[in-house]
């Protein structure tokens, strides 16, 4: 496609499920990230796959919170046990390998943990 | 690790009038430099981004920004402002060399008074 395409675009859960977030980059893209955007703040950074290198977790929030990106394309981000706090807007990324290349954002998943 | 700060959570200016929106970054060696814009309900779309040379950079939608290595600034401006620019506005940088790991800051958002 044409740009980072996510799915669902809305979700609404219970507390305690588990829920799983698509993301889509654009084709060709080797680096693609997650990040977490609540009501009224910035961008929190998830998590980074870089190739086939192994991803920088280092912002996921909690174990609750896993991510994994399938032949280097398609990546999953998981949430078990869903709590309220859960509840934002969760934004995918892609861009090229090198650093001075932007990041193509996709248009969002909102979750809801009711 | 790098920071980036954004003076200002929430900036109100007049139809008309100069938008000035400044972004800070920490590191003694400059990195790439980036602002995105978020609509209402939407991803983040790139605005401009300064890589190398010419220290202006022009954007989309008449926005510009420059690159000041001796202030570790790159504040985003527009001459004047249209009721179509409300949104929030995110600064990001990106470390030479470090493989595409980025930093945004909390995000300005912007009023336009009719």
């Amino acid at each position: 496609g044409a740009g980072v395409s996510q799915s669902p675009s809305n979700k609404v859960t219970e507390k305690g499920k588990d829920v799983e977030l698509r993301c889509d980059p654009i084709s060709g893209h080797t680096a693609l990230y997650w990040y977490r955007q609540s009501l009224g703040q910035g961008l929190e950074f998830l998590i980074y796959f870089q190739g086939n290198s192994a991803p920088d977790k280092s912002g996921l929030p909690s174990d609750r919170f896993s991510a994994e990106r399938t032949g280097g394309s398609v990546s999953t981000l998981t949430i078990q046990r869903t709590q309220q706090e859960d509840s934002a807007v969760y934004l995918c990324a892609s861009s090229l390998t090198t650093d001075y290349n932007e990041q193509f954002f996709g248009p969002g998943t909102r979750l809801t943990v009711l | 690790a790098q920071s980036v700060t954004q003076l200002g959570s929430h900036v109100s200016v007049s139809e008309g009038a100069l938008v000035l929106l400044r972004c800070n970054y920490s590191s003694s060696v400059p990195p790439y430099l980036f602002w995105y814009v978020q609509y209402p309900n939407q991803g983040l779309q790139l605005l401009l981004k300064y890589t190398t040379g010419a220290t202006l950079v022009k954007g989309i939608n008449g926005f510009e920004a420059e690159f000041k290595k001796s202030e570790t600034s790159f504040h985003l401006t527009k001459p004047s402002a249209h009721m179509s620019d409300a949104a929030e506005y995110f600064c990001a940088v990106s470390d030479r060399g470090t493989g595409n790991q980025f930093y945004f800051g909390t995000g300005t958002s912007l009023t336009v008074i009719p």
